[in-house]
Protein backbone atom coordinates (compact mmCIF):
# COMPACT_ATOMS: atom_id res chain seq x y z
CA UNK A 1 0.00 0.00 0.00
CA UNK A 2 1.38 3.10 -0.77
CA UNK A 3 2.22 5.64 1.81
CA UNK A 4 3.25 9.15 2.54
CA UNK A 5 4.35 10.56 5.68
CA UNK A 6 4.63 13.82 6.74
CA UNK A 7 5.94 14.17 10.45
CA UNK A 8 3.04 16.29 12.35
CA UNK A 9 -0.09 16.75 11.84
CA UNK A 10 -0.51 20.09 13.51
CA UNK A 11 2.02 22.86 14.39
CA UNK A 12 2.29 25.89 16.21
CA UNK A 13 5.10 27.99 15.46
CA UNK A 14 6.15 31.66 16.73
CA UNK A 15 6.76 34.55 13.87
CA UNK A 16 10.55 34.35 13.11
CA UNK A 17 11.40 30.69 14.19
CA UNK A 18 12.85 28.59 11.79
CA UNK A 19 10.28 25.44 11.00
CA UNK A 20 11.57 22.12 9.37
CA UNK A 21 8.34 20.10 7.64
CA UNK A 22 9.30 16.60 6.71
CA UNK A 23 7.92 14.06 3.91
CA UNK A 24 8.61 10.73 3.71
CA UNK A 25 7.67 7.87 0.99
CA UNK A 26 8.37 4.50 0.64
CA UNK A 27 6.76 3.79 -2.92
CA UNK A 28 10.77 5.06 -4.39
CA UNK A 29 8.71 7.52 -6.36
CA UNK A 30 11.50 10.13 -8.04
CA UNK A 31 9.42 12.88 -7.85
CA UNK A 32 8.16 14.61 -4.56
CA UNK A 33 6.23 17.75 -4.26
CA UNK A 34 5.32 20.55 -1.46
CA UNK A 35 1.46 22.73 -1.47
CA UNK A 36 0.02 25.01 0.49
CA UNK A 37 -3.10 24.93 0.61
CA UNK A 38 -5.72 27.56 1.35
CA UNK A 39 -9.28 28.76 1.50
CA UNK A 40 -10.19 30.33 -1.24
CA UNK A 41 -6.94 29.44 -3.17
CA UNK A 42 -6.69 26.08 -3.45
CA UNK A 43 -3.44 24.47 -3.75
CA UNK A 44 -0.61 25.71 -4.78
CA UNK A 45 3.41 24.76 -5.87
CA UNK A 46 5.80 25.61 -3.74
CA UNK A 47 8.96 23.51 -4.85
CA UNK A 48 9.27 19.84 -6.12
CA UNK A 49 12.11 17.52 -6.73
CA UNK A 50 12.87 14.89 -9.25
CA UNK A 51 15.63 13.81 -7.94
CA UNK A 52 18.43 14.08 -5.11
CA UNK A 53 19.62 17.03 -4.59
CA UNK A 54 17.51 18.59 -7.53
CA UNK A 55 14.88 20.74 -6.94
CA UNK A 56 12.48 22.96 -9.20
CA UNK A 57 10.83 26.43 -8.07
CA UNK A 58 6.74 25.82 -8.24
CA UNK A 59 4.56 29.14 -7.94
CA UNK A 60 5.38 30.86 -4.72
CA UNK A 61 8.26 29.43 -3.38
CA UNK A 62 9.33 33.19 -1.67
CA UNK A 63 9.80 32.64 1.75
CA UNK A 64 10.47 28.39 1.56
CA UNK A 65 13.45 26.84 0.92
CA UNK A 66 13.54 22.73 0.33
CA UNK A 67 16.01 19.63 1.03
CA UNK A 68 16.31 16.61 -0.33
CA UNK A 69 19.51 14.74 0.76
CA UNK A 70 17.39 11.01 0.02
CA UNK A 71 15.50 9.96 -1.98
CA UNK A 72 12.55 9.41 0.04
CA UNK A 73 12.71 12.13 2.59
CA UNK A 74 11.94 15.87 1.00
CA UNK A 75 11.70 18.40 3.52
CA UNK A 76 10.60 22.18 3.70
CA UNK A 77 12.02 24.93 5.45
CA UNK A 78 10.28 28.23 6.21
CA UNK A 79 13.40 30.14 7.86
CA UNK A 80 11.63 32.41 8.98
CA UNK A 81 7.96 31.98 9.78
CA UNK A 82 5.66 34.44 9.55
CA UNK A 83 2.03 34.48 9.77
CA UNK A 84 0.63 34.41 6.17
CA UNK A 85 2.29 31.58 6.37
CA UNK A 86 -0.11 29.99 7.75
CA UNK A 87 -1.94 27.31 6.23
CA UNK A 88 -2.39 23.36 5.37
CA UNK A 89 1.00 22.19 3.70
CA UNK A 90 1.01 19.21 1.76
CA UNK A 91 3.63 16.74 0.56
CA UNK A 92 2.83 14.57 -2.69
CA UNK A 93 5.47 11.99 -4.86
CA UNK A 94 4.96 10.37 -8.16
CA UNK A 95 7.32 8.25 -10.64
CA UNK A 96 9.95 10.67 -12.61
CA UNK A 97 6.95 11.00 -16.11
CA UNK A 98 3.62 10.43 -14.20
CA UNK A 99 3.09 13.79 -12.60
CA UNK A 100 -0.56 13.03 -13.33
CA UNK A 101 -0.53 10.43 -10.78
CA UNK A 102 0.27 12.02 -7.10
CA UNK A 103 0.24 10.42 -4.05
CA UNK A 104 -0.53 12.70 -1.12
CA UNK A 105 0.37 12.66 2.42
CA UNK A 106 -1.91 13.48 5.13
CA UNK A 107 -0.94 17.42 5.33
CA UNK A 108 0.64 19.41 8.39
CA UNK A 109 -2.05 22.49 9.65
CA UNK A 110 0.89 25.08 10.44
CA UNK A 111 -0.43 27.80 12.72
CA UNK A 112 2.46 30.92 13.16
CA UNK A 113 1.10 32.89 15.81
CA UNK B 1 -8.62 34.28 -17.05
CA UNK B 2 -7.70 31.59 -14.65
CA UNK B 3 -6.14 28.38 -16.04
CA UNK B 4 -8.49 26.03 -14.32
CA UNK B 5 -11.93 27.40 -12.80
CA UNK B 6 -14.24 25.00 -10.79
CA UNK B 7 -17.20 26.20 -8.78
CA UNK B 8 -16.36 25.95 -5.23
CA UNK B 9 -20.14 25.25 -4.10
CA UNK B 10 -20.62 24.12 -1.52
CA UNK B 11 -23.16 21.58 -3.41
CA UNK B 12 -25.59 19.64 -1.11
CA UNK B 13 -27.78 16.75 -2.56
CA UNK B 14 -29.57 13.82 -1.28
CA UNK B 15 -28.52 10.44 -1.09
CA UNK B 16 -29.05 8.33 -4.33
CA UNK B 17 -28.91 11.41 -6.50
CA UNK B 18 -26.82 11.44 -9.37
CA UNK B 19 -23.78 14.38 -8.83
CA UNK B 20 -22.49 16.56 -11.78
CA UNK B 21 -18.90 18.56 -11.07
CA UNK B 22 -17.20 20.70 -13.46
CA UNK B 23 -14.15 22.19 -14.61
CA UNK B 24 -13.70 24.63 -17.18
CA UNK B 25 -9.83 25.39 -18.30
CA UNK B 26 -8.30 27.87 -21.09
CA UNK B 27 -4.82 26.09 -21.77
CA UNK B 28 -5.61 23.80 -24.73
CA UNK B 29 -2.59 22.20 -24.42
CA UNK B 30 -3.52 19.95 -21.24
CA UNK B 31 -3.71 16.62 -22.29
CA UNK B 32 -4.44 14.64 -18.99
CA UNK B 33 -6.83 15.46 -16.47
CA UNK B 34 -7.34 14.11 -13.19
CA UNK B 35 -10.04 14.13 -10.21
CA UNK B 36 -8.89 14.05 -6.95
CA UNK B 37 -11.12 13.81 -3.68
CA UNK B 38 -10.40 15.01 -0.31
CA UNK B 39 -11.88 14.06 2.98
CA UNK B 40 -12.12 15.99 5.91
CA UNK B 41 -8.42 17.67 7.41
CA UNK B 42 -7.06 14.47 5.07
CA UNK B 43 -4.65 15.28 1.90
CA UNK B 44 -6.57 14.51 -1.49
CA UNK B 45 -6.51 10.79 -3.34
CA UNK B 46 -6.65 10.33 -7.02
CA UNK B 47 -10.21 8.92 -8.09
CA UNK B 48 -10.13 9.12 -11.52
CA UNK B 49 -7.70 9.60 -14.13
CA UNK B 50 -7.97 10.42 -18.33
CA UNK B 51 -5.77 11.04 -21.18
CA UNK B 52 -7.10 13.62 -23.92
CA UNK B 53 -11.01 13.56 -24.57
CA UNK B 54 -13.70 10.78 -23.98
CA UNK B 55 -15.26 9.15 -20.87
CA UNK B 56 -14.14 6.75 -18.41
CA UNK B 57 -15.70 4.68 -15.96
CA UNK B 58 -14.87 3.38 -12.57
CA UNK B 59 -18.29 2.21 -10.80
CA UNK B 60 -20.39 4.84 -9.45
CA UNK B 61 -17.89 7.27 -11.35
CA UNK B 62 -17.97 8.35 -14.48
CA UNK B 63 -15.01 11.05 -15.60
CA UNK B 64 -15.87 13.03 -19.01
CA UNK B 65 -13.43 15.44 -21.28
CA UNK B 66 -14.07 17.19 -24.14
CA UNK B 67 -11.34 19.08 -25.03
CA UNK B 68 -13.26 21.05 -27.89
CA UNK B 69 -15.13 22.86 -25.05
CA UNK B 70 -12.44 22.42 -22.98
CA UNK B 71 -14.66 21.47 -19.92
CA UNK B 72 -14.38 18.04 -17.95
CA UNK B 73 -16.77 16.52 -15.61
CA UNK B 74 -17.22 13.91 -12.89
CA UNK B 75 -20.49 12.31 -12.81
CA UNK B 76 -21.19 10.44 -9.08
CA UNK B 77 -24.25 8.11 -10.00
CA UNK B 78 -25.72 6.72 -6.60
CA UNK B 79 -24.73 9.13 -4.50
CA UNK B 80 -23.73 8.04 -0.61
CA UNK B 81 -23.13 10.11 2.31
CA UNK B 82 -19.51 8.92 2.09
CA UNK B 83 -18.94 10.88 -1.17
CA UNK B 84 -19.08 14.07 1.10
CA UNK B 85 -15.64 15.30 0.61
CA UNK B 86 -14.37 18.35 -1.49
CA UNK B 87 -13.30 17.24 -5.11
CA UNK B 88 -10.73 18.48 -7.20
CA UNK B 89 -9.85 18.45 -10.46
CA UNK B 90 -6.59 18.95 -12.03
CA UNK B 91 -4.61 18.87 -15.27
CA UNK B 92 -1.38 19.26 -17.15
CA UNK B 93 0.25 18.51 -20.54
CA UNK B 94 2.42 16.05 -20.06
CA UNK B 95 3.76 13.46 -17.57
CA UNK B 96 6.39 15.54 -16.45
CA UNK B 97 5.17 19.12 -16.27
CA UNK B 98 3.31 20.27 -12.65
CA UNK B 99 -0.45 19.67 -12.00
CA UNK B 100 -3.05 22.64 -12.65
CA UNK B 101 -5.79 22.21 -9.79
CA UNK B 102 -8.76 23.96 -9.45
CA UNK B 103 -9.86 25.55 -6.20
CA UNK B 104 -12.10 22.46 -5.54
CA UNK B 105 -15.43 22.07 -4.97
CA UNK B 106 -17.50 20.93 -1.91
CA UNK B 107 -20.03 18.24 -2.19
CA UNK B 108 -22.21 17.17 0.61
CA UNK B 109 -24.69 14.05 0.28
CA UNK B 110 -27.43 14.38 3.16
CA UNK B 111 -28.91 10.86 4.11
Amino acid sequence: DVKVTQSSRYLVKRTGEKVFLECVQDMDHENMFWYRQDPGLGLRLIYFSYDVKMKEKGDIPEGYSVSREKKERFSLILESASTNQTSMYLCASSFLDSQETQYFGPGTRLLVL
Amino acid sequence: QKEVEQDPGPLSVPEGAIVSLNCTYSNSAFQYFMWYRQYSRKGPELLMYTYSSGNKEDGRFTAQVDKSSKYISLFIRDSQPSDSATYLCAMTRTGNTPLVFGKGTRLSVIA
